[in-house]
């Protein structure tokens, strides 16, 4: 149980583009979807907070207008890089925490590479 | 501030035991995780303390002492697919997760 699904689990794509990534809790509930950004050798840094129904909490630094996050279901979180450039090409991993949960565990999506080129 | 601390690399024998340390300053504290990431693949759970003293799951267990800001977990019999980035996280007293950079383990025959 408690799987969470990415898609893609890849994208190349050209400097201006947009792209949205999507994570799917799929045998469970999550009211919140948290997203993450890990650089080559670093840890994991928290980019966002979604809860279903209601606007994202963007962690400081990060730019809410590029990174757009719509959480329209207790299944699905999107993340979506608009005009997206070289330097944020990165490893994106979203992670759930099960609806009701007792030790609010984060389960974790496999991860999307994105390049831009 | 906030601070996870662990270190940067191990390196131990298949078969042997290792125990890698992890301490902590936040702000206040709701539990403390231990995760497993291989190589370019997302983080996984090994396990959750919330209280002092030691929980064991299998080949691993960790230990937690909130007085002192310490955790280790501690990983026996190794095998070669135990080669990866443990990661330590506090969840805060605002239910946000801290990590630390992770430690990451190689195997040696």
């Amino acid at each position: 149980g408690a799987v969470v699904s990415q898609h893609p689990s890849w994208v190349i794509c050209k400097s201006g583009t947009s792209v949205k990534i999507e994570c799917r809790s799929l045998d469970f509930q999550a009211t919140t979807m948290f997203w993450y950004r890990q650089f080559p050798k670093q840890s994991l840094m928290l980019m966002a907070t979604s809860n279903e129904g209601s606007k994202a909490t963007y962690e400081q630094g990060v730019e809410k207008d590029k990174f757009l996050i719509n959480h329209a279901s207790l299944t699905l979180s999107t993340l979506t890089v608009t005009s997206a450039h070289p330097e944020d090409s990165s490893f994106y991993i979203c992670s759930a925490m099960p609806l009701g949960s007792d030790i609010n565990e984060q389960f974790f999506g496999p991860g999307t590479r994105l390049t831009v080129l | 501030g906030q601070n996870i601390d662990q270190p940067t690399e191990m390196t131990a024998t298949e078969g042997a035991i290792v125990q890698i340390n992890c301490t902590y300053q936040t702000s206040g504290f709701n539990g403390l995780f231990w995760y497993q990431q291989h190589a370019g693949e997302a983080p996984t759970f090994l396990s959750y303390n919330v209280l002092d003293g030691l929980e064991e799951k299998g080949r691993f267990s960790s230990f937690l002492s909130r007085s002192k800001g310490y955790s280790y977990l501690l990983l026996k019999e190794l095998q070669m697919k135990d080669s990866a980035s443990y990661l330590c996280a506090v969840m805060d007293s605002n239910y946000q997760l801290i990590w630390g950079a992770g430690t990451k383990l190689i195997i040696k025959p």
